[in-house]
């Protein structure tokens, strides 16, 4: 029973490059949240997606920044022209079902450490 | 008013002792607080969560106590052990809005053999 996978784990890009980061969620959950946790701070919501949608993507930098969820496939965190300031961790969630349902939890992955150099 | 703040910073507690981690929140329509556990290098994982219809919560070792009024929610850590030594978050959303949730800022937890 697989949890949420993302990959890939540690990445590194000079400043300019592109990231992308890959999540898969549990295995029948159809909702994906995207954190991002900077150095010795808390994790700060940035989009939340469902299947080939974006519900809710208020914490999500208005440049550079884009978050897909395709029908088939992983769900990607995709970061333009990085910089030196976007070296954090980014973690993936997933959960079973959406809004207004009792027991609704958030499960995380393991996440993806993006270094800028 | 999204706000959750959390105290203290760091806790440093020997073996055996009572671990206790403080989280105020802001916005009265939270319905749903979890506490999440993170090693160093890890994903947070779920500790336990409790709703606003309960005062308390108990998982073994693991006590959440919530008060409603003074819009504060607290984790026991009864019998402390070094394998408990991790950083803690609290976190509140409310639910009808898709679980987005707001975390504290984190107490890094030593607890000494």
């Amino acid at each position: 029973n697989a949890g949420v996978m993302q990959n890939p784990r540690h990445l590194v890009r000079r400043r300019g490059q592109e990231a992308r980061l890959r999540c898969s969620p549990m295995k029948g959950h159809s909702h994906v949240y995207w954190y991002r946790q900077l150095p010795e701070e808390g994790l700060k919501f940035m989009v939340y997606l469902q299947k080939e949608n974006i519900i809710d993507e208020s914490g999500m930098p208005k440049e550079r920044f884009s978050a897909e969820f395709p029908k088939e496939g992983p769900s990607i965190l995709r970061i333009q022209q990085v910089v030196r300031g976007d070296s954090a961790a980014y973690f993936c969630a997933s959960s079973p079902w959406g809004p207004g349902l009792s027991g609704n939890t958030i499960y995380f992955g393991e996440g993806s450490w993006l270094t800028v150099v | 008013q999204q706000q959750v703040k959390q105290s203290p910073q760091s806790l440093i507690v020997q073996k055996g002792g009572i671990s206790i981690i403080n989280c105020a929140y802001e916005n009265t329509a939270f319905d749903y607080f979890p506490w999440y556990q993170q090693f160093p290098g890890k994903g947070p994982a779920l500790l336990i969560a409790i709703r606003p219809d309960v005062s308390e919560k108990k998982e073994g070792r693991f006590t959440i106590s919530f008060n409603k009024s003074a819009k504060q929610f607290s984790l026991h850590i009864m019998d402390s052990q070094p394998g408990d030594s991790a950083t803690y978050f609290c976190a509140a959303s409310k639910e009808t809005s898709g679980s987005r949730l707001t975390f504290g800022e984190g107490t890094q937890l030593t607890v000494n053999p």
